[in-house]
């Protein structure tokens, strides 16, 4: 497996703000995934984090909204801009490994008011 | 396209109690079966997985049996723990047609376990 970390643990913001959340695994991956957990529901992926070029954008999502940046191989953040209250999730990081099994960082929980 | 259908919850169970969650699933190819388990406040933990049909994965007392004739991956326990209770989710692993790698979830069980 892979020891990943998430920065911050959690954050309450204010609308209209924008917060970089980091995500840090212990080894070089290839693929890293970015995905949002609204309140009492199941996981949906917004991107794929690509090192070297532009993130692949789920439907729904749009760089815009949710920048990603993978500058090397163990490391990746997410930027939620403009804010507001739809916006409070949890955001979790992950990465493939053993070309088919991901493996989840401990999350993000965002509460926008 | 991929899917993934468990049973609704909440589930809720004495202690020693015998668990099972349903998960049955629609993909193309050869898909790779997960659970994964979120206990309150955490993120995702892969609790097991099968990668081919009669593949049996287990962990902490848990199985499951990837069955492609059913396309079942029911989650068993004999005998659950006050610990377990969690959100457990079902998920698969494959390729679009398009290429693209993804993983597809279930809605999630909440399982409560109470003394």
């Amino acid at each position: 497996s892979a020891v990943i970390s998430q920065k911050p643990s959690r954050d309450i913001c204010q609308r209209g703000t924008s917060l970089t959340i980091q995500c840090q695994v212990d080894s070089q991956v290839t693929m890293m995934f970015w995905y949002r957990q609204q309140p009492g529901q199941s996981l949906t992926l917004i991107a794929t984090a690509n090192q070297g070029s532009e993130a692949t954008y789920e439907s729904g999502f749009v760089i815009d909204k949710f920048p990603i940046s993978r500058p090397n191989l163990t490391f990746s953040t997410l930027t939620v801009s403009n804010m507001s209250p739809e916006d409070s999730s949890i955001y979790l990081c992950s990465v493939l490994l053993h070309t088919d099994t991901q493996y989840f960082g401990p999350g993000t929980r965002l509460t926008v008011l | 396209g991929n899917s993934v259908t468990q049973m609704e919850g909440p589930v809720t169970l004495s202690e020693e109690a015998f668990l099972t969650i349903n998960c049955t699933y629609t993909a193309t190819g050869y898909p790779s079966l997960f659970w994964y388990v979120q206990y309150p406040g955490e993120g995702l933990q892969l609790l097991l997985k099968a990668t081919k049909a009669d593949d049996k994965g287990s962990n902490k007392g848990f199985e499951a049996t990837y069955r492609k004739e059913t396309t079942s991956f029911h989650l068993e326990k004999g005998s659950v723990q006050v610990s377990d209770s969690a959100v457990y989710f079902c998920a698969l692993s494959g390729y679009s047609g398009a290429g693209s790698y993804q993983l597809t979830f279930g809605k999630g069980t909440k399982l409560s376990v109470i003394p």
